[in-house]
């Protein structure tokens, strides 16, 4: 158990629509990152949140964003999904290393 | 831009020793990390190099080389439950993402 919690577990939905992933980072830990795997992918870098402040950018569609909230749970909205978006998502935080939540699968239909 | 190479799949024998191999190519390096992840699961940290040289932990073992853009995890005493992908990610100063290998898929084998 890395301390790191995402929920849900599992999200099916339509295309078009919106979801929200929630993360919890471990206690203590200021920093938020979101990654997508697709199958057969490598973990793509999504975005990094710290303390509340965007802080660094990866290759996240203008129909993704991210919010860090003062509590430094985060949240991840997808819109306007499309059938590609159908991944895992994960959010990690970081101390000396950065450790994973058990992430998200999204299927989208 | 960076570029991260590893092989795609890799099989071993149960009880014997393998080599992951990882290069790299990226401007200010600040660290190599060496992850586990089972099919479906959370990557699961093993590894964090940042100076040239082998760090021994237990079965797992990691080596870097900077100048060669060079890292690889070598796995002894093969158990079944270490067939999983290995992914090599590196880290740069003023940016703490990761960026990340696709990785290489072991398989051990009785």
């Amino acid at each position: 158990d890395s301390g790191v919690t995402q929920t849900p577990k599992h999200l099916i939905t339509a295309t078009g629509q919106r979801v929200t992933l929630r993360c919890s980072p471990r206690s203590g830990d200021l920093s938020v990152y979101w990654y997508q795997q697709s199958l057969d992918q490598g973990l793509q870098f999504l975005i990094q949140y710290y303390n509340g402040e965007e802080r660094a950018k990866g290759n996240i569609l203008e129909r993704f964003s991210a919010q860090q909230f003062p509590d430094l749970h985060s949240e991840l909205n997808l819109s306007s999904l499309e059938l590609g978006d159908s991944a895992l998502y994960f959010c990690a935080s970081s101390g000396e290393s950065q450790f994973f939540g058990p992430g998200t699968r999204l299927t989208v239909l | 831009g960076q570029n991260i190479d590893q092989p795609t799949e890799m099989t071993a024998t149960e009880g014997a020793i393998v080599q992951i191999n990882c290069t790299y190519q990226t401007s200010g390096f600040n660290g190599l990390f060496w992850y586990q992840q089972h099919a479906g699961e959370a990557p699961t940290f093993l590894s964090y190099n940042v100076l040239d040289g082998l760090e021994e932990k237990g079965r797992f073992s990691s080596f870097l080389s900077r100048s060669k853009g060079y890292s690889y995890l070598l796995l002894k005493e093969l158990q079944m439950k270490d067939s999983a992908s290995y992914l090599c990610a590196v880290s740069n100063f003023g940016n703490e993402k990761l960026t990340f290998g696709t990785g290489t898929r072991l398989t051990i084998i009785p």
